[in-house]
């Protein structure tokens, strides 16, 4: 059973509009959440994170909603610009020392110019 | 600079080979683990350590065994008893504080002669 859902296989988006990418969770103790872009035959790389103490968090082009009581977590990117395509996953932990992360199946995203 | 180093980038096991995948980090990160990704799917976890000497099974353990007898070094070894191997390895890092974000490698790309 999938504990980390993200639901849309992959997203088209026009350059210079919004971006939305959703992710959703079954397990209500995960209480940090990051999400992270992946380019093809790459590593991923680090986007932004979330605690469970916020509902919001921002850096730049790129903010996260979470809703805790829906589980259900959103990433948004402002504006949108080509070279944000690429592979998005969201990934959740419980925090503990030895907490692991689990991943969703990742959205494609593609920005059209 | 700071990193982690996964090689090969692709590597070709035979029929009843064991292959050897390499990562080393310096970024004096407590935690290494090993994910595996297949086409179209999410992160799922090997194997992974906290400490040096010390390691455990993720979600899909079978057919692959580790060692970590150096913080630097966590070698993933793919038996012959894997009778899946093809897929894309990706080793990660993170310090052992709580809510410290996973820092991946480039990957390496294993596929069956």
């Amino acid at each position: 059973d999938q504990q980390v859902k993200q639901n849309s296989p992959s997203l088209s988006v026009q350059e210079g509009r919004i971006s939305i990418l959703n992710c959703d969770y079954t397990n209500s103790m995960f209480d940090y959440f990051l999400w992270y872009k992946k380019y093809p035959a790459e590593g991923p790389t680090f986007l932004i994170s979330i605690s469970s103490i916020k509902d919001k968090n921002e850096d730049g082009r790129f903010t996260v909603f979470l809703n805790k009581s829906a589980k259900h977590l959103s990433l948004h990117i402002v504006p949108s610009q080509p070279g944000d395509s690429a592979v998005y996953f969201c990934a959740a932990s419980a925090g503990n020392y030895g907490q692991n992360f689990v991943f969703g199946p990742g959205t494609r995203l593609s920005v059209l110019p | 600079d700071g990193g982690i180093t996964q090689s090969p980038k692709y590597l070709f096991r035979k029929e009843g080979q064991n292959v050897t995948l390499s990562c080393e980090q310096n970024l004096n990160h407590d935690a290494m683990y090993w994910y595996r990704q297949d086409p179209g799917q999410g992160l799922r976890l090997i194997y992974y350590s906290q400490i040096v000497n010390d390691f455990q099974k993720g979600d899909i353990a079978e057919g692959y065994s580790v060692s970590r007898e150096k913080k630097e070094s966590f070698p993933l070894t793919v038996t012959s008893a894997q009778k899946n191997p093809t897929a894309f390895y990706l080793c990660a890092s993170r310090a052992g504080r709580v809510n410290e974000k996973l820092f991946f490698g480039s990957g390496t790309q294993l596929s069956v002669l």
